[in-house]
């Protein structure tokens, strides 16, 4: 079974940092693009970044220069490191697989809960 | 950037009625990479269509997207209980790979 599992979100102060991880299983994951995306509580999906199988990275201009994406092939593992963090980045972070031959998510996590609050 | 505006913010439809969503985006981008998911609360959002008219797997085919350039569309031809839920459109094609805000399609 194809599966994705967030985990590391949680509560962090207003300037903190967090690091998100995603566990992905049942395809390789090392030949697929895959994305970070987040839902703000009651608001709409926003796409955060992307890494590309050869490690090319992509951001939106929200994030450019706080968040981080990463990959290690080899523990089937995809990672954000969130710095500087705002109440604006206050949302469940989804961790989401792009398709085979182009970028639409096919297979999405059940997401991981991060709470900017002093 | 990329703006993708979705109509109407709200549908309101009975089962057994015709859907039409409407995706416009700011500018045009690659290859058609535009795509349609459904979002119900609590829940993931799952994939319907991808490159603006290809159905996912497992997608039932009263779903159907259309369209091209800054102009998409997704029709569900005949609502079913379960097709009430929030639709996104995405386009993939130029980073930042950009969402409309949504429509949220409610049971009249």
């Amino acid at each position: 079974e194809v599966q994705l599992v967030e985990s590391g979100g949680g509560l962090v102060q207003p300037g903190g940092s967090l690091r998100l991880s995603c566990a992905a299983s049942g395809f390789t994951f090392a030949s697929y693009v895959m994305n970070w995306v987040r839902q703000a509580p009651g608001k709409g999906l926003y796409w955060v970044s992307a890494i590309t199988e050869r490690g090319t990275t992509y951001y939106a201009d929200s994030v450019k220069g706080r968040f981080t994406v990463s990959r290690d092939n080899s523990r089937n593992t995809l990672y954000l490191q969130m710095n500087s963090l705002s109440a604006e980045d206050t949302a469940a972070y989804y961790c989401a697989k792009g398709r085979w031959t182009d970028n639409a998510v096919d297979i999405w996590g059940q997401g991981t809960m991060v709470t900017v609050s002093s | 950037e990329i703006v993708l505006t979705q109509s109407p913010g709200t549908l309101s439809l009975s089962p057994g009625e015709r859907a039409t969503l409407s995706c416009k985006a700011s500018q045009s981008f690659s290859s058609n990479y535009l795509a349609w998911y459904q979002q119900k609360p609590g829940q993931a959002p799952r994939l319907l269509i991808y490159g603006a008219s290809s159905r996912a797997t497992g997608i039932p085919d009263r779903f159907s997207g259309s369209g091209s350039g800054t102009d998409f569309t997704l029709t569900i031809s005949r609502l079913e209980p379960e097709d009430f839920a929030v639709y996104y459109c995405q386009q993939y094609g130029s980073s930042p790979y950009t969402f409309g805000q949504g429509t949220n399609l409610e049971i009249k």
